[in-house]
């Protein structure tokens, strides 16, 4: 499986917009990018994915380098629950079932 | 919907003993996995079924682990016999093949004294 890089850890200011950074360099053509993220205490849950265009929900919005070699995850407004770990995952297109993640990033987000 | 449905929440036994953690899956899903999650490993995947079939076991540890799910609704992970190292969350999630998403349960704390 193409391998992700994100860094370990992030903060942020309460009501301010994250950025979350994730390297995907070596990703194939039939390559979705997910995003879940994990609160504490809790398991891991769905946040968002995409192939090639940027992508918006009500949670999060997906922002894809046009080489797809990197993504950006965007909170446009964190608030204290947003904390969690976050994780960036690649899932290939057929949808075979191997969810494999990695380490992710840590956010804290500062009142 | 009440989600992926685990049980016990905690469980805590002595080395040795037998342990089985159960998992109910959402309603009408047909992919369910069992992963574990340590500081150390992280996530891990341990297995996964398709229609109730094991397709890939490859992540159980040792053949003290085995996995099964004798219908749709329902999944039990057990060690047989359990060991400290075992000590972990195991998080049961389902799927709709095709479909994007996972859901995960809430895990089992497991903790082997």
């Amino acid at each position: 499986d193409a391998k992700t890089t994100q860094p370990n850890s992030m903060e942020s200011n309460e009501e301010e917009p994250v950025h979350l950074p994730c390297n995907h360099s070596t990703i194939s053509g039939t390559d979705y990018i997910h995003w879940y993220r994990q609160l504490p205490s809790q398991g891991p849950e769905y946040v968002i994915h995409g192939l090639t265009s940027n992508v918006n929900n009500r949670m999060a919005s997906l922002a894809i380098a046009e080489d797809r070699k990197s993504s950006t995850l965007i909170l446009h407004r964190a608030t204290l629950r947003d904390a969690a770990v976050y994780y960036c995952i690649l899932r290939d297109q057929t949808g075979a079932n191997n969810l494999f993640f990695g380490t992710g990033t840590r956010l804290t987000v500062i009142p | 919907d009440a989600g992926v449905i685990q049980s016990p929440r905690h469980e805590v036994t002595e080395m040795g003993q037998e342990v089985t953690l159960r998992c109910k899956p959402i309603s009408g899903h047909n992919s369910l996995f069992w992963y574990r999650q340590t500081m150390m490993r992280g996530l891990e995947l341990l297995i996964y079924f398709n229609n109730n079939v094991p397709i890939d076991d490859s992540g159980m540890p040792e053949d003290r682990f085995s996995a099964k799910m004798p219908n749709a609704s329902f999944s039990t992970l057990k060690i047989q016999p359990s060991e400290p190292r075992d000590s972990a969350v195991y998080f049961c999630a389902s799927s709709l093949r095709g479909l994007v998403g996972y859901t995960f349960g809430s895990g089992t704390r497991l903790t082997v004294v």
